[in-house]
């Protein structure tokens, strides 16, 4: 049992690239998040997803787009990379809405 | 609107006790608790729903007012294990986001 996986754990872009990151969970959860965390501050939603072929914006959604194709799998896309996406970014999932979440280790993102 | 956390930090030494507090603007149906060590993911600690409850497990407990809309992390006996930042994320009714306070480090020293 992994609970959550994430892929990359790190990467360097050049503004304007492009790259997808991508969550796995195995514990057959509904919900699924994605979050950035800039240093000294808490965690911002990027977006969400509350079952599969489910996606919905959170507080911070601009230049990502994401995908619920599978139950399992989260992706997280950024079509043209920009430096004020430098960041750590988390995915978690949850069960239910006031349950638990569960993250996985981050990815370490540097757009240069 | 962001919950505010407070303090921003605090230093304690081995045996100590302390108490961080996470308040809201808003009405909240739940509160949770996370720790997060450098470069890990943060952990869960416990969740705390709308009725005013009060919540525990060994020597960490919390509490929500929800008339004051905010909660407390009570941490007795620090432990070096305790270090690490702890950040309340705060949730409203039929809503599945929760907002996150911006974090409080705990630094328990020997």
């Amino acid at each position: 049992n992994a609970g959550v996986t994430q892929t990359p754990k790190f990467r360097v872009l050049k503004t304007g690239q492009s790259m997808t990151l991508l969550c796995a969970q195995d514990m057959n959860h509904e919900y699924m998040y994605w979050y950035r965390q800039d240093p000294g501050m808490g965690l911002r939603l990027i977006h969400y997803s509350v079952g599969e072929g489910t996606t919905a914006k959170g507080e911070v959604p601009d230049g990502y787009n994401v995908s619920r194709l599978k139950k399992q799998n989260f992706l997280l896309g950024l079509e043209s990379a920009a430096p004020s996406q430098t960041s750590v970014y988390f995915c978690a999932s949850s069960s239910g809405r006031a349950n638990t979440q569960y993250f996985g280790p981050g990815t370490r993102l540097t757009v240069l | 609107q962001q919950p505010v956390q407070s303090p921003q930090a605090v230093i304690l030494r081995e045996g100590e006790d302390a108490v961080i507090n996470c308040s809201s603007s808003k009405a909240l149906y739940s509160v949770h608790w996370y720790r997060q060590k450098h470069g890990e993911a943060p952990v869960f600690l416990m969740i705390l729903l709308k009725g005013g409850e009060q919540k525990g497990h060994d020597k960490i407990s919390a509490s929500f007012n929800e008339k004051k809309q905010q909660s407390s992390l009570y941490l007795t006996a620090s432990q070096l294990s305790y270090s690490g930042t702890y950040f309340c994320g705060t949730g409203v009714d039929s809503n599945y986001q929760l907002i996150w306070g911006a974090g409080t480090k705990l630094i328990i020293k020997p």
